[in-house]
């Protein structure tokens, strides 16, 4: 089965420090990975997507991602954090089983992140 | 160009009713999503829509069933309501192509059930 692993609940991070947040999934078959960004009260934002190619990918806000085959794993990374990006981060992966149409998302448990001044 | 919308926002709703949410995708869309997330968890698949079906379906009772309709709106209902069903309701919508196929979400329905 699929799943989603946040290594993470919570990471406080001083304003304008660099701040990775770790995600790895376990997946028997080709994934697609997101992940999305959550502020308070809000739905869900994409932040940044893997489909294929390059596995360094760049997002909105200046977040990026790298994807790791071996290391099953799809940490986020932001050099230098803003108090705007206080919110709940979701590592999400989308299993696609082809001609079955089996494409829903399974999420992380999500991880807060708390810039402190 | 109108994103996913949700309605209505908040909901208050007494143990054993039933509740209707409704969703209209993104502009384009023809795939509905529905995602349900507890306080402090991530969002768990509900089911999804596509052509007027549920073609997939997570681990959640019959009490949960919805409908899409030919504008590929949907909705989601929920009968006999439970404690545990208070969370927010998150409806997703992309495009039935596997090389393009991205959930955009909505803002969501925050159900209470007292």
């Amino acid at each position: 089965a699929q799943s989603v692993t946040q290594l993470d609940s919570q990471v406080p991070v001083f304003e304008e420090a660099p701040v990775e947040l770790r995600c790895n999934y376990s997946s028997s078959v080709s994934v697609y990975l997101f992940w999305y960004v959550q502020y308070p009260n809000q739905g869900l934002q994409l932040l940044l997507k893997y489909l294929s190619g390059s596995t360094l990918v760049k997002g909105i806000n200046g977040f990026e991602a790298e994807f790791n085959k071996s290391q099953t794993s799809f940490h986020l990374r932001k050099p230098s954090v803003h108090i705007s990006d206080t919110a709940e981060y979701f590592c999400a992966v989308r299993v696609t089983r082809g001609m079955n149409r089996d494409d829903k998302i399974i999420f992380g448990k999500g991880t807060r992140l708390h810039i402190l001044p | 160009d109108a994103g996913v919308t949700q309605s209505p926002t908040h909901l208050i709703k007494t143990r054993g009713q039933q509740v209707t949410l409704r969703c209209s995708p993104k502009s384009g869309h023809d795939t509905v999503s529905w995602y349900q997330q507890a306080l402090g968890q991530g969002p768990q698949f509900i089911f999804q829509y596509y052509e007027e079906e549920e073609r997939q379906r997570g681990n959640f009772p019959d009490r949960f069933s919805g409908h899409q309709f030919p504008n590929y709106s949907s909705e989601l209902n929920v009968n006999a309501l439970l404690l545990g069903d208070s969370a927010l309701y998150l409806c997703a919508s992309s495009l039935n192509d596997l090389a393009k196929n991205i959930q955009y979400f909505g803002a969501g329905t925050r159900l209470s059930v007292l």
